[in-house]
C-alpha cells in the first residue's frame, strides 16, 4: 500500500525544537519530491517547505525560513522536518505531502498525504 | 507572493444540488491550480489538478474551469459524500492555498 506516516509531534515550549519524521512506503520514496504542509487548528493549508527526491534542491515559506531544516535519508525512505526556535504560531497539523509525479523539483501537485501530526507550541 | 481567495467561505446545500466555488488569484497563475477536498479530521486528497484534470477516481461529478486569476469548482449534482472543505492551491510560483469553503448540509 502507498503511504505516508508521520511521527514526532507533541508539546513543546516556545523556543524548543522537534524533528518530525515520514516514512513512506509502497513507492519509489527517492524519485518523488516531498514537501511539508501545516494545518493550525481550524485553519487552512499552509506549506512550508519541500525538497526534491535528490534532497539537492530545498525550499521553504519566508513564515520558517532560518528556523527549520528539511531532509531525507533516501535509504530509510524518509522525510524529515527539524524544527527550531518553535512560536505558539507553529502549533499545527503538520502533514508529509508526495508529489504526483516524478519530476525533479517541488512542482506542488500533492498526491499523497499523510495522516497528519500534531505539533502544540505552548508554555 | 501569490494570495488565494476563494467565496463563499461556507455554504449550505441539498443532496442533488448544483454547487459553484471561486478561487481568485492575485496574480495569474495560468492554469497551475488544484482542487482539494478535507473531511473532518482528515487529511486533504487532491481532487483536480491543472484546473480541469480529474485524478484518478474522482466522480465526474466534479469539474474545474478557468485560466489566469479565476476558477471555479462545480459539483454537479452534490452527494452525501461531498460534505467537506474545498481548498484551491496554485502551483505556479511557490505554493499556496486559499482559505476554503465548507459545505454543509442544508
Amino acid at each position: 500500500e502507498v503511504q505516508l506516516l508521520e511521527s514526532g509531534g507533541g508539546l513543546v515550549q516556545p523556543g524548543g525544537s522537534l524533528r518530525l519524521s515520514c516514512a513512506g512506503s509502497g513507492f519509489s520514496f527517492s524519485s518523488y519530491a516531498m514537501s511539508w504542509v501545516r494545518q493550525a487548528p481550524g485553519k487552512g493549508l499552509e506549506w512550508i517547505s519541500g525538497t526534491s527526491g535528490s534532497d539537492e534542491i530545498t525550499n521553504y515559506a519566508d513564515s520558517v525560513k532560518g528556523r527549520f531544516t528539511i531532509f531525507r535519508d533516501n535509504s530509510k525512505k524518509t522525510l524529515y522536518l527539524q524544527m527550531n526556535s518553535l512560536g505558539v504560531d507553529d502549533t499545527a497539523v503538520y502533514f508529509c505531502v508526495k508529489e504526483a509525479e516524478v519530476v525533479p523539483t517541488i512542482r506542488g501537485r500533492f498526491e499523497l498525504w499523510g495522516q497528519g501530526t500534531l505539533v502544540t507550541v505552548s508554555p | 507572493d501569490v494570495q488565494m481567495t476563494q467565496s463563499p467561505s461556507s455554504l449550505s446545500a441539498s443532496v442533488g444540488d448544483r454547487v459553484t466555488i471561486t478561487c481568485r488569484a492575485s496574480q495569474s497563475v495560468g492554469t497551475y491550480l488544484n482542487w482539494y477536498q478535507q473531511k473532518p479530521g482528515k487529511a486533504p486528497q487532491l481532487l483536480i489538478y491543472a484546473t480541469s484534470t480529474l485524478r484518478s477516481g474522482v466522480p465526474s461529478r466534479f469539474s474545474g474551469s478557468g485560466s489566469g486569476t479565476d476558477f471555479t469548482l462545480t459539483i454537479s449534482r452534490l452527494q452525501p459524500e461531498d460534505f467537506a472543505t474545498y481548498f484551491c492551491q496554485q502551483s505556479y510560483s511557490s505554493w499556496t492555498f486559499g482559505p476554503g469553503t465548507k459545505v454543509e448540509i442544508k
